[in-house]
């Protein structure tokens, strides 16, 4: 168990709809980061917040957009679901979100677009 | 940052120890090297990481050339349940997201 908790664990809905998905860090984490990965594919970093700034963006939609909040969680949201959204969305926490401090990632959220 | 290169897939003999060698030549003084690795669909789980000495915790050890142009994650004693994907990446302070690679299939057979 890393310590990173995801909500929901999976998630269907139709294409045009919104959904958010949360992210709970570890205990003492200061930075979220969010991931996609397709089927079969590589991971994609979304986005990463330190502290509740937002500190570095790749490749994240228009229609997605993420926050993290004073008592740390995170959220992403994504809207105007296409089929081709359909993924695992994975967060990771890291303590200081530098490169001497490891990421751990939760088990992610599973999006069904129909 | 330094890109990475590692074999597409190895086998290992359950109780063997598994070896898994990456190529980061490129690699600047102020980068790391990590190493992840994913059993489908699941998160990826944090193995160990290093600058330059070696390092071992409970799960592997990283042994780091001392070129550090690559690098070995050493599972002591593979058992079934590391049969997963293993990914090498080198981060720096630049790239606080860790960029994938496709990584190292590694299966262990009884």
């Amino acid at each position: 168990d890393s310590g990173v908790t995801q909500t929901p664990k999976h998630l269907i809905t139709a294409t045009g709809q919104r959904v958010t998905l949360r992210c709970s860090p570890r205990s003492g984490d200061l930075s979220v980061y969010w991931y996609q990965q397709s089927l079969d594919q590589g991971l994609q970093f979304l986005i990463q917040y330190y502290n509740g700034e937002e500190r570095a963006k790749g490749n994240i939609l228009e229609r997605f957009s993420a926050q993290q909040f004073p008592d740390l969680h995170s959220e992403l949201n994504l809207s105007s679901l296409e089929l081709g959204d359909s993924a695992l969305y994975f967060c990771a926490s890291s303590e200081r979100g530098n490169s001497n401090s490891p990421l751990h990632f939760g088990n992610g959220t599973r999006l069904t677009v129909t | 940052d330094a890109k990475t290169t590692q074999p597409t897939s190895m086998d290992c003999a359950e109780g063997r120890a598994a070896n898994l060698p990456c190529n980061h030549s490129t690699i600047s003084g102020n980068e790391y090297v990590y190493w992840y690795r994913q059993i489908h669909s699941q998160g990826p789980q944090y193995i160990i990481h290093g600058l330059k000495n070696n390092e071992t915790n409970e799960m592997a050890s990283l042994i780091i050339t001392e070129d550090r142009k690559s690098s070995t994650l050493i599972l002591p004693h593979a058992t079934l349940r590391d049969t997963a994907v293993y990914y090498c990446i080198v981060r720096s302070d630049s790239n606080y997201q860790l960029i994938w690679g496709a990584g190292t299939k590694l299966i262990i057979k009884p």
